[in-house]
C-alpha cells in the first residue's frame, strides 16, 4: 500500500520569496511516480510537476522544482518567485505501474503575501 | 480541445435517495478515475475504469457503483446517500494509466441533506 503525508496543513509566503512544501510517502513498489497538483478556489485540480522515481535528476517546471530524496522518501515542492496567483490548496501524490491510481497527502494550504 | 467535463456543478439530495454523477473524459483518454474530496479528508480514491472495465476500486461501500460507456464517458451512482456522502466529487481521465498526466474536471459538489 502507498501512503503519502502531508504534514504542514497551511503555509504562507512573501511574494516573490521562495517556499518550500514538505512531502514524504511510502511504498513498497520500484517502478513509482511522484507528482504534485494544484487546487486552486475554482476546484480544478492541476498538475504542477512529476517526478519518475527512477530518474535521479529532479524535476523542474519553470518556477517550480522538487527535492526528491528516494533514500528518505521525500518529495519537497519549491515555488521560486512566488506570485499572488500561487496561492492555492497543493497536493502530494504518487503512482504506481501495478494499480495506476493516485494515492493523495491531506494537502497544504498556501497563501500569498502582497 | 475540450478538457474533463463533469455534471452536474452542483447536487443536493436529501437523505436515502440516489445521486448520479457524470463525467466526460478529454478526446482519446480511455481511462476514467473517480475520487471523493471529503473536508479535511484529502482526496479519496473511488473507481477506475478503463476501455469499459472497472479496473480498480478504493475503500468504499458497495452502494458507491458506476460505469463507463463506449465513448469512455462515465456515470458514479450513490445510492442510499448517506449525510456522510457530501463532498466534491472529482473526475479525472488520462491516456491509460495515471503515470501520465490525469487531467481533472471541476467536480461536483454533492450535498446530502
Amino acid at each position: 500500500a502507498q501512503t503519502v503525508t502531508q504534514s504542514q496543513p497551511e503555509m504562507s509566503v512573501q511574494e516573490a520569496e521562495t517556499v518550500t512544501l514538505s512531502c514524504t510517502y511510502d511504498t513498497s513498489e520500484s517502478d513509482y511516480y511522484l507528482f504534485w497538483y494544484k487546487q486552486p478556489p475554482s476546484r480544478q485540480m492541476i498538475l504542477v510537476i512529476r517526478q519518475e522515481a527512477y530518474k535521479q535528476q529532479n524535476a523542474t517546471e519553470n518556477r517550480f522544482s522538487v527535492n526528491f530524496q528516494k533514500a528518505a522518501k521525500s518529495f519537497s515542492l519549491k515555488i521560486s518567485d512566488s506570485q499572488l496567483g500561487d496561492a492555492a490548496m497543493y497536493f502530494c501524490a504518487s503512482s504506481t505501474g501495478a494499480n495506476s491510481k493516485l494515492t493523495f497527502g491531506k494537502g497544504i494550504t498556501l497563501s500569498v503575501r502582497p | 480541445e475540450a478538457g474533463v467535463t463533469q455534471s452536474p456543478t452542483h447536487l443536493i439530495k436529501t437523505r436515502g435517495q440516489q445521486a448520479t454523477l457524470r463525467c466526460s473524459p478529454i478526446s482519446g483518454h480511455t481511462s476514467v478515475y473517480w475520487y471523493q474530496q471529503a473536508l479535511g479528508l484529502g482526496l479519496q480514491f473511488l473507481l477506475w475504469y478503463d476501455e469499459g472495465e472497472e479496473r480498480n476500486r478504493g475503500n468504499f461501500p458497495p452502494r458507491f457503483s458506476g460505469r463507463q460507456f463506449p465513448n469512455y464517458s462515465s456515470e458514479l451512482n450513490v445510492n442510499a446517500l448517506e449525510l456522510e456522502d457530501s463532498a466534491l466529487y472529482l473526475c479525472a481521465s488520462s491516456i491509460r494509466v495515471m503515470n501520465t498526466e490525469a487531467f481533472f474536471g471541476q467536480g461536483t459538489r454533492l450535498t446530502v441533506v
